[in-house]
């Protein structure tokens, strides 16, 4: 059973440019939430999807945008970059029942420079 | 609303050595609670879990954990730490019912020394 895919792995982006990062949710499961990973914010919650449909969100600006797919896939995107969005993104698939035993990916460093 | 407090960002011991890293939580509603590994340069893995029913929960690797509703605490323990158990630990919870967000606390990184 595959795991769940982050493409891509690395990424810089330069100020003011937008990024989209994908997650690939373990087969079976609906649910599909983002995270991010930085060394002075620990890990922070930015939103859950289920069934396509945004469940949840956490306390980010609207920059950080979200979308899930029919097949449960599902992309961010942050547009206009700032130097303080450098951070791993780790993207957590469940089967969304409302356990939230979760798998996650190895995640997307993203560098803004 | 949930919040999680791992009292240790450190935790340096000797190998063979026992450990315990210490969790505390507070919620308003039931949780779920989770302690998560994550080793250099790679996404967390699910170490353990309490749902419900044995407040004491294991794992395959010797790791176990212990659910303490009245002190709302998920303290974690191994009788014995290698030197593979090297790697931050994060204890995670979640409210019951409808979304699977999870609410994690700040880590705490376990170096086993020789």
């Amino acid at each position: 059973k595959a795991g769940v895919t982050q493409t891509p792995r690395y990424l810089i982006k330069t100020r003011g440019q937008q990024v989209t990062l994908s997650c690939s949710p373990i087969s079976g499961h609906r649910s599909v939430s983002w995270y991010q990973q930085t060394p002075g914010q620990g890990l922070q919650f930015l939103f859950e999807y289920f069934s396509e449909t945004q469940r949840n969100k956490g306390n980010f600006p609207g920059r950080f945008s979200g979308r899930q797919f029919s097949n449960s896939r599902s992309e961010m995107n942050v547009s206009t970059l700032e130097l303080g969005d450098s951070a791993l993104y780790l993207c957590a698939s469940s089967f969304g029942g409302g356990v939230p035993e979760a798998f996650f990916g190895q995640g997307t460093r993203l560098t803004v420079v | 609303a949930q919040s999680v407090t791992q009292l240790d960002s450190q935790v340096p011991v000797f190998e063979e050595a026992p450990v315990e890293l210490r969790c505390n939580y507070s919620s308003s509603v039931s949780v779920y609670l989770f302690w998560y590994v994550q080793y250099p340069n790679q996404g967390l893995q699910l170490l353990l879990k309490y749902l419900s029913g044995s407040t004491l929960v294991e794992s395959i690797n010797g790791f176990e954990a212990e659910f303490n509703k009245s002190q709302t605490s998920f303290h974690l323990r191994k009788p014995s730490v290698h030197i593979s158990d090297t790697a931050e630990y994060f204890c995670a919870v979640s409210g019951q019912g409808g979304s699977e967000k999870l609410v994690f606390g700040k880590g705490t990184k376990l170096t086993v020394n020789p």
